[in-house]
């Protein structure tokens, strides 16, 4: 079954907006991890949330998971052009070991 | 440079061909990935290997082999492949905490493979 499904699919705001992106997942996690990517590049690891944690910032980044509902959400703040990406959201479930899988992403474009 | 070096960044391949995509790292990570990632599709785990160790084939076809040297080299031998191959291979590593715990990955760039 897939893992980490976001929602939505695309976003397109205004710079200084606010974007929300959710994630939902299926087995238990021992953690949860948003990455980035631009057009046709690798992926770049933001920030890694802990099952046993509920909220984590980085910067203009904030993070937050709800075990009981198995979903995670990334907001990022005060938006600009260059935030404008793939984001995708990836969990590590509890059997897998080192194993990540990912969701499908949510293409944001961030308008100037 | 994100640590992760992966070579070629281009290749354009016909069916017959045999060709190898390399991915190097020298951050200390222990494990090793690769990924394809297709339009449209969510990335696909191809292999896993931690500390040198094939743990992982994710029913991958044949035509694709993994080789795993050292710690800080991983390869992706290719052989006769198909159109549907094309797409954006990604390697990636991550290092294990000393709680047993995994940290987030660190991708390369990744190689833009195209079959014809």
């Amino acid at each position: 079954s897939q893992q980490g499904e976001e929602d939505p699919q695309a976003l397109s705001i205004q710079e200084g907006e606010n974007a929300t992106m959710n994630c939902s997942y299926k087995t238990s996690i021992n953690n949860l991890q948003w990455y980035r990517q631009n057009s046709g590049r690798g992926l770049v690891h933001l920030i890694l949330i802990r099952s046993n944690e509920r909220e984590k910032h980085s910067g203009r980044l904030r993070v937050t998971l709800d075990t009981s509902k198995k979903s995670s959400s990334l907001l990022i703040t005060a938006s600009r052009a260059a935030d404008t990406a793939s984001y995708f959201c990836a969990t590590a479930p509890k059997t897998s070991g080192s194993r990540l899988t990912f969701g499908e992403g949510t293409q944001l474009t961030v308008n100037p | 440079e994100t640590g992760v070096t992966q070579t070629p960044r281009h290749l354009v391949m016909g069916m017959t061909n045999k060709k190898s995509l390399k991915c190097e790292q020298h951050l200390g990570h222990n494990a090793m990935y690769w990924y394809k990632q297709s339009a449209k599709k969510p990335l696909e785990l191809m292999f896993v290997y931690n500390f040198k160790e094939q743990t992982e084939n994710n029913s991958v076809p044949s035509r694709f082999s993994p080789e795993c040297p050292n710690s800080s080299h991983l390869f992706l031998h290719l052989h006769t492949l198909q159109p549907e191959d094309s797409a954006l291979y990604l390697c990636a590593s991550s290092l294990k905490e000393s709680t047993g715990d995994w940290y987030g990955y660190t991708f390369g760039s990744g190689t833009r493979l195209t079959v014809v």
